[in-house]
């Protein structure tokens, strides 16, 4: 159990178009969600929390016009990378906490890699 | 903000030797987390320390939390191929209802046979 998908696992895009990132929990609801980027070999840089049925919390410095999060359901939270530049090239990847579970682990998606040409 | 911070940045090891990698905080911490991503990986959680001064155990694994709850180690006895990967610790800060995480830079553990 405890099962986080994300899609798509990679996508490559022209800068200036937006891209959408699905994280999925598959078999437990998940009032909060968590958007990381993780730069290649390097550690995992909170962007947001996400919190189904409330605007996301941001961390400081992360755009939230330009990273857009939408939690729409108990397993369902999307980030939309607006107006993508090369720069925004990276690793995302979501994680979710088991709702009515005592413990605070995260679950972690496999991932999505964004190439912005 | 808080920061966390974790030393060695890599670890080449011989197997069969232990290693310890370390985690401080630049500020207390409601609890520490755990966790191994191997390469081309997602990050699995390992464990979770929310005591002062707690240690537990994994098979040859061993983690402390700190008196202060702002260090933490991890030590790995008799390292094998199969814990090749890196090892990130996160801690969450006091007051936070999220479970929010501030991961370290993590230590990527390379074997050799």
């Amino acid at each position: 159990g405890a099962v986080v998908s994300q899609h798509p696992s990679w996508v490559i895009c022209k800068s200036g178009t937006s891209v959408k990132i699905e994280c999925r929990s598959l078999d437990f609801q998940a009032t909060t969600m968590f958007w990381y980027r993780q730069f290649p070999k390097q550690s995992l840089m909170l962007m947001a929390t996400s919190n189904e049925g409330s605007k996301a919390t941001y961390e400081q410095g992360v755009e939230k016009d330009k990273f857009l999060i939408n939690h729409a359901s108990l397993t369902l939270s999307t980030l939309t990378v607006t107006s993508a530049h090369p720069e925004d090239s990276s690793f995302y990847i979501c994680s979710a906490r088991r709702d009515q579970w005592e413990e605070n682990e995260q679950f972690f998606g496999p991932g999505t890699r964004l190439t912005v040409l | 903000g808080q920061q966390v911070m974790q030393i060695p940045q890599y670890q080449h090891v011989q197997e069969g030797e232990d290693f310890t990698t370390y985690c401080n905080s630049s500020t207390t911490l409601s609890n520490i987390q755990w966790y191994k991503q191997r390469p081309g990986g997602h990050p699995v959680f390992l464990i979770q320390l929310v005591k002062s001064g707690e240690v537990k155990k994994q098979k040859r694994l061993t983690f402390q939390f700190g008196e202060a709850k702002k260090n933490s180690s991890l030590h790995i006895t008799a390292t094998q191929t199969t814990d090749v990967g890196t090892y990130f610790c996160a801690g969450q800060p006091p007051g936070d209802s999220w479970g929010k995480l501030q991961f370290g830079a993590g230590t990527q553990v390379v074997v050799t046979p």
